[in-house]
């Protein structure tokens, strides 16, 4: 397994506070990524890293900034919760190896954030 | 641009019977075309993924997809579900030389009846 963890795994925060998720890898690959996944929704893309501090907006990207200060850890920040971001929150890591630009992703075990 | 489409959110199927879960793309290049499996409580997993190789793709746990580019599909199938196979399935697509991320389906839960 890609060694990926995610932390915290649970979380219960009150609307308005900042909230930080951290996601951790060992692979050392190039590509870092933040989803949500919303009943209904599938997996949608907030932002996502090429680089250490390279990084770009997804299509939910609004309430959501990200660092990325080292090539192991990427991190996804509420600046102000609200309870409509109440969700799970998958990191994923991918490597894009010489030309082949299939990007076979891995996935973290998900952090469930409930905003109350 | 590309998308995907997962034709239905719900599949039921007995154990034993076929599983047919459908995938439909669309893209203006060739794409590169992956399937997930999320169980319950846990992160995504790649089941398998089509990169242009062979059209007929096997996976892990007796899955199999084909690449259909007429029908522009690449539907999943496993001739024989087992209870294990109860799960959330993404289909997800790239395109090659182009954007490298992912647009994923909706996702289609399999639900296994004894």
């Amino acid at each position: 397994d890609a060694g990926i963890t995610q932390s915290p795994r649970h979380k219960v925060t009150e609307t308005g506070t900042p909230v930080t998720l951290r996601c951790h890898q060992t692979e050392n690959h190039r590509y870092m990524y933040w989803y949500r996944q919303d009943p209904g929704h599938g997996l949608r893309l907030i932002h996502y890293s090429y680089g250490v501090k390279d990084t770009d907006k997804g299509e939910v990207s609004d309430g959501y900034s990200v660092s990325r200060s080292k090539t192991e850890d990427f991190l996804l920040t509420l600046e102000s919760a609200t309870s409509s971001q109440t969700s799970v929150y998958f990191c994923a890591i991918s490597a894009l190896e010489g030309q082949t630009s299939y990007n076979e992703q891995f996935f973290g075990p998900g952090t469930r954030l409930t905003v109350l | 641009a590309q998308s995907v489409t997962q034709l239905g959110s719900h599949v039921s199927v007995s154990e034993g019977a076929l599983v047919l879960l459908r995938c439909n793309y669309s893209s203006s290049v060739p794409p590169y075309l992956f399937w997930y499996v999320q169980y319950p409580n846990q992160g995504l997993q790649l089941l398998l993924k089509y990169t242009s190789a062979a059209t007929l793709v096997k996976g892990i746990n007796g899955f199999e997809a084909e690449f259909k580019k007429s029908e522009t599909s690449f539907h999943l199938t496993k001739p024989s579900a087992h209870m294990s196979d109860a799960a959330e399935y993404f289909c997800a697509v790239t395109l090659s030389g182009g954007s490298y991320i992912p647009t994923f389906g909706r996702g289609t839960s399999l639900i296994v009846h004894p």
